[in-house]
């Protein structure tokens, strides 16, 4: 069964570093998502695109988040200057046809020490 | 504001003991409502999705229905295995907001 996988596993940084976590979607998705959950909160939606194009962008996706699709198969978000309270599951996903949810992968977690 | 909650926070059954979980939400433009399954450090686990008012759907011990306000998760007769964190999430054309969850633990 086709799964997005994302890496890497965890990623430790210090403040300021930059950083890029890694995602593989579904190959005939064309909607891709990150969204994020800080441990013990919601899962919050950060970005959707599509077709080369930010589609939406929470409040969260500030001037310091990014995403990519820099070739057919993998999606990324940066995160220029990491703070402290960018700590968080960061999860990827895709969905064939928008408003249909997405499946998700199994998350990065990303830890600003 | 767009908003979903989901209530208990958290459930504990006993093996066999039948339950619902309660999902509402308050969307305008709703497209359609989302649950999930998260075992601990986990990826959110698709479970099933609703379009309509009345339509229901069934997995296993699971059946999820809906309403203009609401969305019930029904587990009948759970196990141990059933035991994780169940996330309802609406979606609005390009993104899903979630509620905060309800962790269910099955003990046998």
């Amino acid at each position: 069964e086709p799964e997005v996988t994302q890496t890497p596993s965890h990623q430790v940084t210090q403040m300021g570093q930059e950083v890029i976590l890694r995602c593989v979607p579904i190959s005939n998705h064309l909607y891709f998502y990150w969204y994020r959950q800080i441990l013990g909160q919601k899962v919050e939606f950060l970005v959707s695109f599509y077709n080369n194009e930010i589609s939406e962008k929470s409040e969260i996706f500030d001037d310091q988040f990014s995403v990519e699709r820099p070739d057919g198969s993998n999606f990324t978000l940066k995160i220029r200057s990491t703070k402290l309270e960018d700590s968080a599951m960061y999860f990827c996903a895709s969905s064939e046809a928008i408003g249909t949810g997405g499946l998700f992968g199994p998350g990065t977690r990303l830890t600003v020490l | 504001e767009d908003q979903v909650t989901q209530s208990p926070e958290a459930l504990r059954l006993q093996e066999g003991e039948s339950s619902s979980l309660n999902c509402s939400y308050t969307v305008s433009g709703l497209r359609g409502l989302f649950w999930y399954r998260q075992d601990p450090g986990k990826g959110p686990e698709f479970l099933f999705t609703l379009y309509s008012a009345g339509e229901e759907k069934e997995k296993e011990r699971l059946k999820a229905t809906l309403t203009k306000k609401e969305s019930f998760l029904h587990i009948t007769a759970p196990k141990p295995e059933d035991s994780a964190t169940y996330l309802c999430a609406a979606t609005l054309v390009s993104k899903l907001i979630f509620g905060q969850g309800t962790t269910l633990q099955v003990k046998p």
